[in-house]
């Protein structure tokens, strides 16, 4: 199974929103409304951020939001904090019973 | 809190078979309504998924490690296993155990990870 394809960086200022683009086919983001965003600081292990396409955990800000529109699925961040510069994966189920994550992305709080 | 502490060799030569376990503490293996997987990350790349259990025993793999995984759990003991056989130096990564909730995509707790270096 192929990865899915994310940016491999973004960028942003404090404040700004910035978006997060995961692209799969129809038989993973496009079929599934079982998309994840994980958030992964230096040395720490990911911690989920959006699962479900738009599900929020609680304890994760509202400044994180998600989307999907046919088989591309989107994380947005608005009023960008500096704490949030870290890697971003996204992750979908697949129509082999597996799961798949993105390469990843970069996120930079300029 | 439930909380996930992988362990097991940091080295592994190359051909041999690389074992993995994963205590889990403050709640049951045994729970209904999750899975329990494994997730490696190679050094400076990105995550990659390598398999899952269910509680009730049923096992999901990565159709390109299929071959070479073995997952288990040791309810007894309360630990996850994983096995990966026949390793090379592309096996070389930090592997996390993680619980998926079920009808879910959400891996909602992670270990911290442990990293395996495959040499001779």
């Amino acid at each position: 199974q192929s990865a899915l394809t994310q940016p491999a960086s973004v960028s942003g200022s404090p404040g700004q929103s910035i978006t997060i683009s995961c692209t799969g086919t129809s038989s993973d983001v496009g079929g599934y409304n079982y998309v994840s965003w994980y958030q992964q600081h230096p040395g720490k292990a990911p911690k989920v951020m959006i699962y479900d396409v738009s599900n929020r955990p609680s304890g994760v800000p509202d400044r994180f939001s998600g989307s999907k529109s046919g088989n591309t699925a989107s994380l947005t961040i608005s009023g960008l904090q500096a704490e949030d510069e870290a890697d971003y994966y996204c992750s979908s189920y697949t129509s082999s019973s597996s799961w798949v994550f993105g390469g990843g992305t970069k996120l930079t709080v300029l | 809190q439930l909380q996930l502490q992988e362990s097991g060799p940091g080295l592994v030569k190359p051909s041999e078979t690389l074992s993995l376990t994963c205590t889990v503490s403050g709640g049951s293996i045994s729970s209904s309504g999750y899975y329990w997987g494994w997730i490696r990350q190679p050094p400076g790349k990105g995550l990659e998924w390598i398999g899952n259990i269910y509680y009730g025993g049923s096992t999901y793999y990565n159709p390109s490690l299929k071959s070479r995984v073995t997952i288990s759990v040791d309810t007894s003991k309360n630990l996850l296993s994983l096995k990966l056989s026949s390793v090379t130096a592309a096996d070389t990564a930090v592997y996390y155990c993680a619980r998926r909730i079920s009808g879910s995509g959400r891996m909602d707790v992670w270990g911290q990870g442990t990293t395996v270096t495959v040499s001779s």
